[in-house]
């Protein structure tokens, strides 16, 4: 079975700052990883995915992420945090093997908060 | 473009009543997803249509709820009878047809879900 693990409930960043919402997964096969963001009484938001190719991806609003196959992580970064990119970010997975084909997995979700 | 649909966007009911939501996914979208997320987790897929056909409901409780996508566009999600587990926001997603696990997903703003 497929999982994703976002072992940080929290993470607090002073405006300007770099930053950085970590991701782990583990799927049978090849990975589909992506990075979605909710605001307070909206749906999710697509931001970014790595499908294939280099390992670091470009997303909406300034963010990126790194794929590292080697640690099976996709974290979401950016280089100068703002405050409206305070919200809850969420990682996801899904892959083309074994018997989660196709299905998207989402772990449970960081709280980003932006300080003036 | 317009987003997903969803309604109503709150419904409070008692226990072991019934309750329905509706979905109109983007226009050209053959995907379709029912997710559910309870407060403080990610969401989770109840139910996955391609046109009106069912890929995934391994994860939907078929005893109490059912789904259906008439002419491959509109889509109902029902709780009958609904238990006190069921609080949530139920998330409806779409997405163009593609390889699976690779078309990014275009959510709705939800319905939040109390029951009493």
């Amino acid at each position: 079975a497929q999982s994703v693990a976002q072992p940080e409930d929290q993470v607090n960043v002073a405006e300007g700052n770099p930053l950085t919402v970590k991701c782990t997964y583990s799927v049978s096969g090849n990975p589909y990883l992506f990075w979605y963001v909710q605001y307070p009484n909206r749906g999710l938001q697509f931001l970014l995915k790595y499908i294939t190719g280099d390992n670091l991806v470009k997303g909406s609003y300034g963010f990126e992420a790194e794929f590292n196959k080697s640690q099976t992580s996709f974290h979401l970064k950016k280089p100068s945090a703002l405050v409206s990119d305070s919200a809850l970010y969420f990682c996801a997975v899904s892959s083309a093997g074994g018997t989660s084909y196709g299905k998207l997995t989402f772990g449970q979700g960081t709280i980003l908060t932006v300080h003036p | 473009e317009a987003g997903v649909a969803q309604s109503p966007r709150y419904k409070i009911i008692e226990k072991r009543q019934s309750v329905a939501f509706w979905c109109n996914p983007i226009s050209g979208h053959a995907t379709l997803y029912w997710y559910q997320q309870i407060l403080g987790q990610g969401p989770k897929l109840l139910i996955q249509f391609q046109n009106n056909g069912v890929v995934d409901d391994s994860q939907l409780p078929k005893d109490r709820f059912s789904a259906e996508r008439l002419k491959g566009v509109d889509s109902t999600l029902k709780i009958q009878p609904a238990k006190l587990e069921d609080s949530a926001v139920y998330l409806c997603a779409s997405s163009l047809v593609g390889r699976a696990g690779i078309a990014e997903q275009f959510f709705g703003p939800g319905t939040r879900l109390t029951v009493l």
